[in-house]
């Protein structure tokens, strides 16, 4: 059953447009993480996010910023989006401790055109 | 730094054929290692994971052994069925506090065919 969930499913925008994606866990998980799926399917992380602090911010681009009210939401912005930024945005959760499951969202599609 | 390595990027098998996906790493601590599955429009999902050597967890049919002298965790099933069509991502989590960071391989496409 799912226990993260992403809104919107899908979003088609123009360049240079600002986009938000939403993302709530169920699970009672101390950690978040947002994950970009390529069109080749390659996984990379973006952020993740403990107890409201950002702990991992990997190499993306500054236009993009995750958002965090509490540890069962994590949002992430894109302020101007461009072609490149067209992919699957992953959602997922876990236990803060290394070894332990993450639990993925659907995925939040994201077209740029 | 860490990373993870699948070598095909598409395997097409026959039903009932034996499945074997490989799955080699680099890790400079000793990781724990992760099969996660993703099935055409599903979120990913934990296979199987494993971090003690030489211990063969299964679930679903499959199974994979770590073997840290091969820095291997190759992902098997004895008999592939149609319903395992699907992306399966080996993934690797860092001994380290690393907060459950996961470093994915590139992704395999399995399609079953009858």
């Amino acid at each position: 059953e799912t226990a993260v969930f992403q809104t919107p499913n899908y979003h088609v925008t123009q360049v240079g447009n600002e986009v938000s994606f939403n993302c709530k866990q169920t699970l009672g998980h101390d950690t978040m993480y947002w994950y970009k799926q390529d069109s080749k399917k390659l996984l990379k992380i973006m952020f993740s996010y403990n107890n409201k602090q950002l702990i991992v911010n990997e190499t993306v681009p500054r236009r993009f910023s995750p958002q965090s009210s509490d540890k069962a939401h994590l949002n992430l912005r894109i302020k101007s989006v461009e072609p490149e930024d067209s992919a699957v945005y992953l959602c997922a959760s876990s236990r803060g401790n290394s070894g332990n499951t993450l639990y993925f969202g659907e995925g939040s599609r994201l077209i740029v055109v | 730094g860490d990373s993870v390595t699948q070598t095909e990027g598409l395997v097409t098998l026959t039903e009932g054929l034996p499945v074997m996906l490989n799955c080699t790493y680099q890790s400079t601590y000793s990781p724990f290692l992760f099969w996660y599955v993703q099935h055409l429009n599903e979120a990913p999902k934990l296979l199987l994971k494993s971090f003690t050597d030489n211990k063969r967890p299964e679930h679903q049919g499959f199974h994979a052994t770590l073997h840290k002298s091969s820095s291997s965790f190759h992902l098997q099933k004895s008999s592939a069925q149609l319903s395992d069509s699907a992306l399966y991502y080996c993934a690797l989590s860092e001994g380290s506090s690393a907060l459950g960071r996961l470093h994915f391989g590139a992704g395999t496409q399995l399609i079953v065919i009858p």
